[in-house]
């Protein structure tokens, strides 16, 4: 079956270190992958989008990874502030047409002051 | 840029009446439009897509009946969910795609439906 699994439900760190949150995806075989963030009770917020043919990609302290073989990407925010607290969703996209975009269920990221 | 809207924000009703949630692309134009519906904790489930001027196509397992959508401009996009009952309570939220920009859904705010 087909199936997006995001590492945690939930992830505490301590402000400073880098987090790093999993998108595993199996039985897909997506044209692109997007992160997003999405704060309680608000709507998801676009972050990076990284293409099938992307290693990675880096935006200011995100950094995502793309690996097509392992059916994986990574995000990292590095020097993480409690600001960055918030939902995270990973999204794989083009999956059947080019409209088509999949959610993961997120992971609840915390950093701690 | 890239701002989309959704109005009422948050809506409590009677079971049996409709409710009509709208989607406005602020500040471009929004040839597709999408709506999602998520349970606490749980992730977005697409329920249909719609592409302006013509019907919406609607994900397996979602009655097109029960939750009309119109996509009548390149900046607006309504769901109306039909004789709304507990079960309906959700968190809805709408998104749009840029025309120029294809792979990006810009997604609104979000309506939070109660049905007593």
């Amino acid at each position: 079956s087909q199936k997006i699994e995001q590492n945690s439900e939930a992830l505490n760190i301590q402000e400073g270190k880098t987090a790093t949150l999993t998108c595993n995806y199996t039985n897909y075989s997506p044209a692109y992958l997007q992160w997003y963030r999405q704060d309680p009770g608000r709507g998801p917020v676009f972050l990076l989008l990284i293409r099938e043919n992307e290693k990675e990609k880096r935006k200011e302290r995100l950094k995502v990874t793309f690996d097509t073989t392992l059916k994986q990407s990574l995000f990292h925010i590095t020097a993480s502030q409690p600001a960055d607290s918030a939902t995270y969703l990973c999204a794989l996209g083009g999956v059947y047409n080019n409209n088509d975009m999949r959610f993961g269920a997120g992971t609840r990221l915390t950093v701690k002051p | 840029g890239a701002v989309v809207s959704q109005h009422p924000s948050r809506v409590i009703c009677k079971s049996g009446t409709s409710v009509k949630i709208e989607c406005r692309s602020l500040d471009f134009q929004a040839t597709t439009m999408f709506w999602y519906r998520q349970f606490p904790k749980q992730s977005l489930m697409l329920m249909a897509t719609s592409n302006e001027g013509s019907k919406a196509t609607y994900e397996q397992g979602v009655e097109k009946d029960k939750f009309l959508i119109n996509h009548a401009s390149l900046t607006l996009s309504t769901l109306t969910v039909t004789s709304a009952h507990p079960e309906d309570s959700s968190f809805y939220i709408c998104s749009a795609r840029d025309w120029r920009y294809q792979e990006t859904q810009y997604f609104g705010p979000g309506t939070r439906l109660l049905v007593l």
